[in-house]
């Protein structure tokens, strides 16, 4: 079972900083099947990327992707007030066919 | 527009039973994979079961295995999770969640979620 660790477990920036969140599996991946995504209080998830560095349909370029290997990195580049939220990543493998990271909150400083 | 609601959610005893259901619409349902991920209060989220477009292929994560079983009608463009046997560990919000699989893995859609409780 592949174990996705993401970090640090809570990050606080200011709006226009810039956010570098870490997910990192305990043994080399697939980059074509990490993806991140966003989870506001009460609402659920939102994929932002996928392929680790594809944006989905809608999400605004200050939001990047990279990694390969059993490192990835979801980067904001300037923070806006509405990003502030829980950040996850996900794997998919054989078993369990998914399987997600502990989470990223990422709060105002 | 695409969409997913999830009902059936509820309180139920330890040992008991619940069938969640999930209407699509805004999109062909029968060419989709679909899952149902979970997310127990104040915690991160959990893949649960995942179901091949036609119906032929189901998976689940080791914790439900012989408790839930996932199924669908396509000619209802609904999804369901029938969950025996339920622990108090399964409490959760239950989301039902569009696959999509063309370049990558990923799920692009989810519904609003529903809320399971088992509790005495």
């Amino acid at each position: 079972e592949i174990v996705l660790t993401q970090s640090p477990g809570t990050l606080s920036l200011s709006p226009g900083e810039r956010a570098t969140l870490s997910c990192r599996a305990s043994q080399s991946v697939s980059s074509s099947y990490l993806a991140w995504y966003q989870q506001k209080p009460g609402q659920a998830p939102r994929l932002l990327m996928y392929g680790a560095s594809s944006r989905a349909t809608g999400i605004p370029d200050r939001f990047s992707g990279s990694g390969s290997g059993t490192d990835f990195t979801l980067t904001i580049r300037r923070l806006e007030p509405e990003d502030f939220a829980v950040y996850y990543c996900q794997l998919y493998g054989s078993s369990p066919m998914y399987t997600f990271g502990q989470g990223t909150k990422l709060e105002i400083k | 527009e695409v969409q997913l609601v999830e009902s059936g959610g509820g309180l139920v005893q330890p040992g008991g039973s619940l069938r969640l259901s999930c209407a699509a619409s805004g999109f062909s349902f029968s060419t989709y994979y679909m899952s149902w991920v979970r997310q127990a209060p104040g915690k991160g989220l959990e893949w649960v079961a995942n179901i091949k477009p036609d119906g032929s292929e189901k998976f689940y994560v080791d914790s439900v295995k012989g408790r839930f079983t996932i199924s669908r009608d396509n000619a209802k463009n609904s999804l369901y999770l029938q969950m025996n046997s339920l622990r108090a560990e399964d409490t959760a919000v239950y989301y039902c969640a569009r696959v999509n699989v063309w370049g990558s893995y990923r799920f692009d859609y989810w519904g609003q979620g529903i809320l399971v409780t088992v509790s005495s």
